[in-house]
């Protein structure tokens, strides 16, 4: 069965205090894989998109990599603005037939100053 | 500056009743889809439209509704079969469904029960 899990569930961090979150996905092929923000009573903010095992992005104090079976959303200095919650989604590839996109549960972030 | 709307914020609901949510985009995007979120859940996919007059169900269409006459909107209802509509309602669009291109989503409607 196709599946994204997240992981922590809850990260509290000190402002400064790197850390990274991690996503883990079993699916039998992989078109894409997907990091949003989320903030409280808002939609979803697209942040990276990554293709293939090896490939990094970078956005400010963020960094996405990916492997074969887990992406990690790196987090440099974290500033209490960064505070939300972080959503991974998988897009499969079933045969050359794109499938819909898996969720996480997300992570989210605290960031106190 | 181009964005996806949903309108209402907040919206309730009583016993027996239909309502709609409404998704409006300017982003010249072909693929709509509805989300619905729920505590402790991922997002999960209600329906998806792929061009004009064309939807398909996603992974819990039952008691929902939807359709699309125009490409810029992509009307959700929810009606009295769903018995369970209390949750977060998002809508998303992506330049095309096959594109990999990534989905962006409007700012969501909260749905309650009076």
């Amino acid at each position: 069965e196709d599946q994204v899990t997240q992981s922590p569930e809850a990260l509290r961090l000190q402002e400064g205090e790197s850390s990274s979150l991690n996503c883990s996905y079993t699916v039998s092929g992989l078109r894409g894989l997907f990091w949003y923000r989320q903030d409280p009573g808002k939609g979803p903010e697209f942040l990276f998109t990554l293709y293939s095992a090896g490939e990094e992005k970078e956005k400010e104090r963020l960094k996405a990599t990916l492997t074969k079976k887990e992406s990690f959303l790196h987090i440099t200095a974290p500033k209490p603005e960064d505070s939300a919650t972080y959503l991974c989604a998988v897009q499969p590839d079933y045969g050359g037939s794109q499938g819909n996109l898996i969720f996480g549960k997300g992570t989210k972030l605290s960031v106190k100053p | 500056d181009g964005g996806i709307t949903q309108s209402p914020k907040y919206l309730f609901r009583k016993e027996g009743q239909n309502v709609t949510l409404s998704c409006e985009q300017n982003l010249n995007h072909d693929a709509m889809y509805w989300y619905r979120q729920d505590p402790g859940q991922g997002l999960r996919l209600i329906y998806y439209s792929q061009i004009v007059n064309d939807f398909q169900k996603g992974d819990i269409a039952e008691g929902y509704s939807v359709s699309r006459e125009k490409k810029e909107s992509f009307p959700l209802t929810v009606t009295s079969a769903q018995k369970n509509p209390t949750a977060f309602y998002l809508c998303a669009s992506s330049i095309t469904r096959v594109s990999n291109q990534p989905q962006h989503f409007g700012d969501g409607t909260r749905l309650s029960i009076l």
